[in-house]
């Protein structure tokens, strides 16, 4: 019963060398949301998208990019990953119906930088 | 914007006992609370939420208080089962063309057996 997908749910890089993250959601949900979790902290936005609207937190790195192909796949780019840049990742999706909704998070890609 | 303040930190609970985990909010605005739960290494996942126009939402063990006036609202575990072990994140956020979630800090409930 899969409804936010995540890939690779592993993946280990070199200081510098770049990597992407995909997402993949079968909620149709207009929503998509890409969070950075460190450990023993709580989930940190980096950006979202409505439909294909970008939305940037004004404190994440320029080193984050996002691309959004479809309304199913929405993927994470770090240019040049830091040391600290490891952390659980994690994509979420959610249902605009003019209020707030429930935001249904996929299972995370836990990225070491070495 | 939002800021949401989560109490305690950590919380240790005979199993069969009850839980209280407390967040307070600032943004008047705010009318979503959503509870998440998550499991070492797991994604979080929603437990209960409840939205401004009730005060109490209950699902079996669980149940969710909302004071608008004093801007807090809390988790209740009741009947403690080892499975309850966890952290539990509160999280708040407006609609008012906002999407984003604002999280609390964070309670790790560990339930001694």
């Amino acid at each position: 019963d899969a409804m936010v997908i995540q890939n690779p749910r592993y993946q280990v890089t070199q200081f510098g060398k770049p990597v992407t993250l995909s997402c993949s959601q079968t909620l149709n949900h207009n929503v998509m949301y890409w969070y950075q979790q460190k450990s023993s902290q709580a989930p940190k936005l980096l950006f979202h998208y409505y439909d294909k609207d970008f939305n940037n937190e004004a404190d994440t790195p320029d080193n984050f990019q996002s691309r959004r192909p479809n309304t199913s796949f929405c993927f994470l780019d770090i240019r040049s990953p830091g040391l600290g840049d490891t952390a659980m990742y994690l994509c979420a999706t959610s249902r605009r119906t003019g209020g707030p909704d429930t935001q249904y998070f996929g299972p995370g890609t836990r990225l070491t930088v070495l | 914007g939002e800021n949401v303040e989560q109490h305690p930190s950590t919380l240790s609970v005979q199993e069969g006992d009850s839980a209280v985990i407390k967040c307070t909010y600032s943004d008047s605005a705010s009318n979503y609370f959503p509870w998440y739960k998550q499991e070492l290494g797991k994604r979080p996942q929603l437990i209960i939420d409840i939205r401004s126009n009730v005060g109490e939402k209950k699902d079996q063990r669980i149940a969710v208080t909302l004071n608008k006036t004093a801007k807090h609202f809390s988790l209740h575990i009741t009947e403690t089962q080892p499975e309850d072990s966890a952290v539990y994140f509160c999280a708040a956020t407006s609609n008012f063309g906002n999407e984003k979630l604002t999280f609390g800090t964070g309670t790790r409930l560990t339930i001694i057996p």
